[in-house]
């Protein structure tokens, strides 16, 4: 089965500093994919950043990026030069072969001005 | 592209009634996905369709939820009788095959007093 763990429920950032959200899993599959979703208070669910596992280089989106650990089962998110409009709650997920997405429990960061 | 169409926004009913979500994908995905995000928590998959037939099920209280997508579109979810435990937000979600990735719509918060 598949299993996503969030251990910080909050963290906060300087506005403009960097931050990473920690994220481990678990699965049985050699080969799959890693999410990260961002959910303001306006509730929409917001893909951030996608890693295929079979790829060795880590995934990047402008200010947001990857630490893949995959020995370690590991799925980290950096957010560089963090912005206001950050704050959000942040999930990682996992989908299995059916492509049943699992999710964490959130990390809620607050950007701070 | 059109996103995820979601309504209502919000909904308030008292307990035993019954209530019913609808969701327009986004045109194409032949995936669609009801999740149930109580607070504090991340989304959890109540159940998925690929075009008109049910992939899983198997979270979904049968005994009260009930979902069904006509001609692979639309989609529906209803509760009947609505329980305490069952506020939250109910979240549709839409994906294509490969490579997976969630396209959510607004959601429903439900509360159910």
């Amino acid at each position: 089965a598949q299993t996503v763990t969030q251990s910080q429920p909050e963290m906060s950032v300087q506005e403009a500093e960097t931050v990473t959200l920690s994220c481990t899993y678990d699965t049985s599959e050699n080969n799959y994919y890693l999410f990260w979703y961002k959910q303001p208070p306006s509730r929409q669910m917001i893909l951030v950043i996608r890693q295929e596992a079979y790829k060795q280089q880590n995934a990047t989106e402008n200010r947001f990026s990857v630490n893949f650990q995959k020995a370690a089962k590991s799925f980290s998110l950096k957010i560089s030069d963090s912005q206001l409009g950050d704050t959000a709650m942040y999930f990682c997920a996992l989908p299995n072969t059916g492509n049943q997405f699992y999710f964490g429990t959130g990390t809620s960061l607050t950007v701070i001005p | 592209e059109a996103g995820v169409a979601q309504s209502p926004r919000y909904k308030i009913i008292e307990k035993r009634q019954s209530v019913a979500f609808w969701c327009n994908p986004i045109s194409g995905h032949a995936t669609l996905y009801w999740y149930q995000q109580i607070l504090g928590q991340g989304p959890k998959l109540l159940i998925q369709f690929q075009n008109n037939g049910v992939v899983d099920d198997s979270q979904l209280p049968k005994d009260r939820f009930s979902a069904e997508r006509l001609k692979g579109v639309d989609s529906t979810l209803k509760i009947q009788p609505a329980k305490l435990e069952d506020s939250a937000v109910y979240l549709c979600a839409s994906s294509l095959d490969l490579p997976p990735a969630l396209h959510f719509g607004n959601g429903t918060r439900l509360t159910v007093t």
